[in-house]
C-alpha cells in the first residue's frame, strides 16, 4: 500500500509569507506526528495527533506554528509570517496509534522549506 | 522528562569490520526503544525496536541491538559492516508527556561512515 506522502516536496517562500505543508498518513494509522530537521541535525518534535486531537503541542516553536487534522487523516502544518530560521525539512510520520507507542513510525519524504 | 543520548556524532569503520553505534536513555518507567536510519536523500526508516522480552533484538539489514537495563543503553550493532550501511542513525525512546500523551524522543543522530 501507499506510504506517507507529503506535499509540496520543496517550498521556497519569502520572509513574512505564510506556508501550508500537507501530510497524508498511511490509511488506518490513527497517530500522526510532525518533526523538523535542520540541515544535518536531529529531529525536533513539533506536535502529534491521535485521531483529530493534538494532546501534545509542546514542541511547536512559537505561536506562528499551528497544525490541524481533519477526518482522522490528512494533516496540515501552517507557519505564519515565516522567518529565515524556519528553513528546514519538515517530516511527517504516522503509526497505528499513539497510545500504544511501541508501534514504529513510518515517515514521509519530507518538505524542504526555504525562507529567503 | 525522558531523554536519549547518542554520544558520538560520527563513527568510522572499515567494510567487513563489526560496527557499534551507541545510545543511552533515561526514562521513568519501562523503556520502549527504537532505532531508525536515514540514508542519503531518502526518508527515515525503522530498523528495530525493543519493547520487552529478549534483550537482543534483531532488525532489518542485519542490524541488531542489545538492551542493557543496568547500563541504560541500547547500542546498535552489526557483525560485518557494508559500505551501503553509511547513513545517519537515530536512537529514539517513547516519552510520556505532561498531558499523559505519548511521543517519541529522538537522539541527535550518529553519522556512520563505512570505508571500502
Amino acid at each position: 500500500g501507499a506510504g506517507v506522502s507529503q506535499s509540496p516536496s520543496n517550498k521556497v517562500t519569502e520572509k513574512g509569507k505564510d506556508v501550508e505543508l500537507r501530510c497524508d498518513p498511511i490509511s488506518g494509522h490513527t497517530a500522526l506526528y510532525w518533526y523538523r530537521q535542520s540541515l544535518g541535525q536531529g529531529l525536533e518534535f513539533l506536535i502529534y495527533f491521535q485521531g483529530n486531537s493534538a494532546p501534545d503541542k509542546s514542541g511547536l516553536p512559537s505561536d506562528r506554528f499551528s497544525a490541524e487534522r481533519t477526518g482522522g487523516s490528512v494533516s496540515t502544518l501552517t507557519i505564519q509570517r515565516t522567518q529565515q530560521e524556519d528553513s528546514a525539512v519538515y517530516l511527517c510520520a504516522s503509526s497505528l496509534r499513539a497510545s500504544g507507542s511501541y508501534n514504529e513510525q513510518f515517515f514521509g519524504p519530507g518538505t524542504r522549506l526555504t525562507v529567503l | 522528562a525522558q531523554s536519549v543520548a547518542q554520544p558520538e556524532d560520527q563513527v568510522n569503520v572499515a567494510e567487513g569490520n563489526p560496527l557499534t553505534v551507541k545510545c543511552t536513555y533515561s526514562v521513568s518507567g519501562n523503556p520502549y526503544l527504537f532505532w531508525y536510519v536515514q540514508y542519503p536523500n531518502r526518508g527515515l526508516q525503522f530498523l528495530l525496536k525493543y519493547i520487552t522480552g529478549d534483550n537482543l533484538v534483531k532488525g532489518s539489514y542485519g542490524f541488531e541491538a542489545e538492551f542493557n537495563k543496568s547500563q541504560t543503553s541500547f547500542h546498535l550493532k552489526k557483525p560485518s559492516a557494508l559500505v551501503s550501511d553509511s547513513a545517519l542513525y537515530f536512537c529514539a525512546v517513547r516519552d510520556i508527556g505532561n498531558t499523559g500523551g505519548f511521543k517519541t524522543i529522538f537522539g541527535a543522530g550518529t553519522r556512520l561512515f563505512v570505508k571500502a
